[in-house]
């Protein structure tokens, strides 16, 4: 069974870019989490899914990430425009339920420039 | 508000020897679950184990031991006889009903 598939692997863009990221979490798995790890700081939450719905985006940074999951299958998250800030890992997981393990995707490398 | 507080940031082994990761939690719910994942130079992250709040028995797998003890909020993490396969960042997490707070990360070195 494939695992949490997250696109691109890096990304380097400038600031002022537009960035789409893209997360396939494991089929069957209704909860969707995106994650992001800044700097080699902690692992910071930023919004979850269940199935199309956002049940927590309580994490989401400002207004220029946009987050989506149309059809309840993979998600997009949009940072535009991009900061020098929101360089980082961003983590994509996914569950069957609200308590189950989350199994995480490789992530996404951003570089901001 | 929920934290998770791992106080070391960098341990450093010799091959063989026993380490123990530490992980202190806060948080006012009752019910709730603590994992620990491994990230290994590849960048994954790899899940190794779930505890729920009611379950305070400690489990061990394999040379992995984990300790949780409600009394002082921690969950510590033990590798015995550690090899340089096991060289990553580990981190502690607390889950509540969708909502999920990181410690900081461990990375720990195991030399040859």
């Amino acid at each position: 069974e494939a695992g949490v598939t997250q696109f691109p692997s890096h990304s380097v863009i400038e600031k002022g870019q537009t960035v789409t990221l893209r997360c396939d979490p494991i089929s069957g798995h209704d909860n969707l989490y995106w994650y992001r790890r800044v700097m080699g700081k902690e692992i910071k939450f930023l919004l979850h899914f269940v199935k199309e719905s956002k049940q927590d985006e309580s994490g989401m940074p400002n207004n220029r990430f946009l987050a989506e999951r149309t059809g309840g299958t993979y998600s997009t998250l949009k940072v535009q425009p991009a900061e020098l800030e929101d360089s980082g890992v961003y983590f994509c997981a996914s569950s069957p339920g609200t308590h189950n393990e989350q199994f995480f995707g490789p992530g996404t490398r951003l570089t901001v420039l | 508000a929920q934290k998770v507080t791992q106080a070391q940031t960098e341990i450093s082994v010799v091959e063989k020897e026993d380490v123990t990761l530490d992980c202190v939690y806060e948080t006012r719910d009752t019910t709730y679950y603590l994992f620990w994942y491994k990230q290994p130079p590849s960048g994954e992250l790899v899940f190794l184990i779930r505890r729920n709040s009611f379950d305070e028995q400690n489990e061990i797998s394999g040379r992995y031991s984990w300790n949780f003890q409600k009394s002082t909020s921690s969950f510590n993490f033990t590798i015995t006889a550690s090899q340089v396969v096991d060289s990553a960042v580990y981190f502690c997490a607390l889950f509540n009903a969708g909502k999920s707070t990181f410690g900081d990360g461990t990375t720990l070195t195991v030399k040859p």
